[in-house]
């Protein structure tokens, strides 16, 4: 069964500062993909990872994907108080007759000024 | 597209009452996922239908909860008799095979 672990699960952070959350997945995938949660939102697709060594940037945000060492980080640059929100990795198992996505338990980052 | 669409936004009802929440997937998505949000138990995938065949329902919690998809457009997820416990955030999601998936906004379910 695929596991799919992130730390931190909370994280608060001044702003201007950069931070990193990492996702740790059990089995081999080649297919992550990161969310965003606002409070009583629903989860918002930020990026798309389809290969090992993918590099997806948008604004302050930047994620990877090492598919061999199971790993996706999600990088912070500089971080505004608009970041603030819930994080989810979500990694997709492909299983012949199926695909679905499993979510990790979600970064809740919180930036402070 | 409108994105996937749920119904109703808001539910609250009492304990024992029948709820049923509505779900329209994005058109040509082979995919529908039904989760559940809570504080205690983050997000949990209850039952996901390819091309309106149900896949995997072992998330479904209880036999009070069923789901059905009778057609491309349209899924329901049915609580029967509803409980305290089952008060949560309930959403549906759509995605083609190996492709990106959209969430709908959601149906917040309060049982009293």
């Amino acid at each position: 069964e695929l596991k799919v672990e992130q730390n931190p699960l909370f994280l608060s952070m001044q702003e201007g500062k950069n931070y990193t959350i990492y996702c740790n997945y059990s089995t081999t995938s080649d297919r992550l993909y990161w969310y965003r949660q606002d409070p009583g939102k629903s989860l918002e697709s930020l990026f798309v990872l389809l290969s090992n060594g993918a590099v997806k940037q948008e604004g302050r945000l930047m994620a990877s994907l090492d598919t061999k060492a199971r790993l996706s980080t999600l990088h912070i640059t500089a971080a505004v108080h608009d970041l603030s929100a819930t994080y989810f990795c979500a990694v997709d198992s492909y299983t012949g007759t199926a695909s679905k996505l499993t979510f990790g338990t979600g970064t809740r980052l919180q930036v402070t000024l | 597209d409108a994105g996937v669409i749920q119904s109703p936004r808001h539910e609250v009802t009492e304990m024992g009452q029948e709820v049923t929440l509505r779900c329209k997937p994005i058109s040509g998505h082979d995919y529908l996922f039904w989760y559940r949000q809570t504080m205690m138990r983050g997000l949990e995938l209850l039952i996901y239908f390819n091309n309106n065949v149900p896949i995997d329902d072992s998330g479904m919690p209880e036999d009070r909860f069923s789901a059905k998809m009778p057609n491309a457009s349209f899924s329901t997820l049915k609580i029967q008799p509803s409980e305290p416990r089952d008060s949560a955030v309930y959403f549906c999601a759509s995605r083609p095979l190996g492709g990106e998936q959209y969430f709908g906004p959601g149906t917040r379910l309060t049982v009293t």
